[in-house]
Order: structure tokens, then C-alpha cells, then sequence
């Protein structure tokens, strides 16, 4: 049962453009959602978060939108840069205490290309 | 640098075989975590531990066992390692008052094989 879910695999998109990756989400006791990063051979590495009390939150050029009432979230990357091309999941965790456990999605694999 | 540590980096193992992922961090945090990387299935929570002393079950504990030897550290053992433990492992760690604003700090993983 796959509670965080990125149903693309992959996405390719021109440096310069914008980059959105989706992620759906089932469970609705889910409060803190927050993107990661992985780069080959690494750990992933935090991005950006959202609580539930906001649609949106914005940093540099990322910004996370949040639709509770379609339990739907996206990472907006404007411009995209070549430096972008990862592997990004989105995460989600029921609530905000001690050793909040997170569900991490499938990821999706994003190519900046020149 | 600041951050978690793991070791080794890769390691092959025969089927049947035992070994122990180390773990440490070194950011004073009080919430440690092992997560296993497979193509497909994301990131799934092996164990947790919330403070030192506190173990929990995650969502793929069989065939593991966890010690939270101190704050700083969290080791994962496989007792009789399986080829369907052939997987990257990774460690995190997090501040436990409920900063999920910055969410982990995770380590750069352990690449295993089981043969």
C-alpha cells in the first residue's frame, strides 16, 4: 500500500524552463511533506518543506504547492539548471513529534538537458 | 564535517552470512533511522530509534535487528543476510522536538550485496 506516491519515473525538461514534479498522497493524518534530493552515490539531502497549515512555501527557485483537499503536492523548480538532475522524493510525515517517521514516495528522475 | 557517518560503503556478503552497518552522528541529534533504497519501491523505514535506549519497528524490520549504542550512534544487524537484502541502506538522523521543517540529515548510504 503505497501511501506517497510519484507516478512519474522520469522527467525531462530544457535548462532555463520550469521543472514540476507531482506526488499524490493518501493518507490524511499526514501533516509535514518536505522534497529530498539524491544525487548518484549519495545520501538524499533536504530541499524544501511544507506543513499542512500552508499551500505554498517558496525557497530561491523551489517552491512546494500544496492541495490538501486533493492530497496533492508538487516541487516547482524555476529556472531549471543542469546542477538539477536528480533523483527527487517527495516525503510525507503524519505529525511533527518525537521521531516523526517519514514515508518517502518512489522518486522521480529528473534530466535538465542543455 | 558535521553530519552521519556510515560504514562501510559497500560489502558483499554470502547468503547466511552476518554483518553490522555503522552509524553515527555527530549533530547532537536525538532521533536516529534506517532506511533501505530499492529501484521502485522508494525509500522504506527499516527501524527508528526516538531518543537513546528506544528501539521501534518500521515498515521492513524482518531480518534486522538495530542497537542504539549510545546518541550518537545506531548500528543495523543482519543475522543471516538474504539475497533479498541486496539493497542500499541509508542512516539519518533528526532533532526530535518537532522541527520537521529541515526533516533529516541522512548519511551516504551502504551499497549491499548477497550472493
Amino acid at each position: 500500500d503505497q501511501q506517497v506516491k510519484q507516478n512519474s519515473p522520469s522527467l525531462s525538461v530544457q535548462e532555463g524552463r520550469i521543472s514540476i514534479l507531482n506526488c499524490d498522497y493518501t493518507n490524511s493524518m499526514f501533516d509535514y511533506f518536505l522534497w529530498y534530493k539524491k544525487y548518484p552515490a549519495e545520501g538524499p539531502t533536504f530541499l524544501i518543506s511544507i506543513s499542512s497549515i500552508k499551500d505554498k512555501n517558496e525557497d530561491g527557485r523551489f517552491t512546494v504547492f500544496l492541495n490538501k483537499s486533493a492530497k496533492h503536492l508538487s516541487l516547482h523548480i524555476v529556472p531549471s539548471q543542469p546542477g538539477d538532475s536528480a533523483v527527487y522524493f517527495c516525503a510525507a510525515s503524519p505529525w511533527a513529534g518525537t521521531a516523526s517517521k517519514l514515508t518517502f514516495g518512489t522518486g522521480t528522475r529528473l534530466q535538465v538537458t542543455l | 564535517n558535521a553530519g552521519v557517518t556510515q560504514t562501510p560503503k559497500f560489502q558483499v556478503l554470502k547468503t547466511g552470512q552476518s554483518m553490522t552497518l555503522q552509524c553515527a552522528q555527530d549533530m547532537n541529534h536525538n532521533s536516529m533511522y534506517w532506511y533501505r533504497q530499492d529501484p521502485g519501491m522508494g525509500l522504506r523505514l527499516i527501524y527508528y530509534s526516538a531518543s537513546e535506549g528506544t528501539t521501534d519497528k518500521g515498515e521492513v524490520p524482518n531480518g534486522y535487528n538495530v542497537s542504539r549504542l549510545n546518541k550518537r550512534e545506531f548500528s543495523l544487524r543482519l543475522e543471516s543476510a538474504a539475497p533479498s537484502q541486496t539493497s542500499v541502506y541509508f542512516c539519518a538522523s533528526s532533532e526530535s522536538t518537532g522541527r520537521m521543517s529541515v526533516g533529516y540529515t541522512f548519511g551516504s548510504g551502504t551499497r549491499l550485496t548477497v550472493v
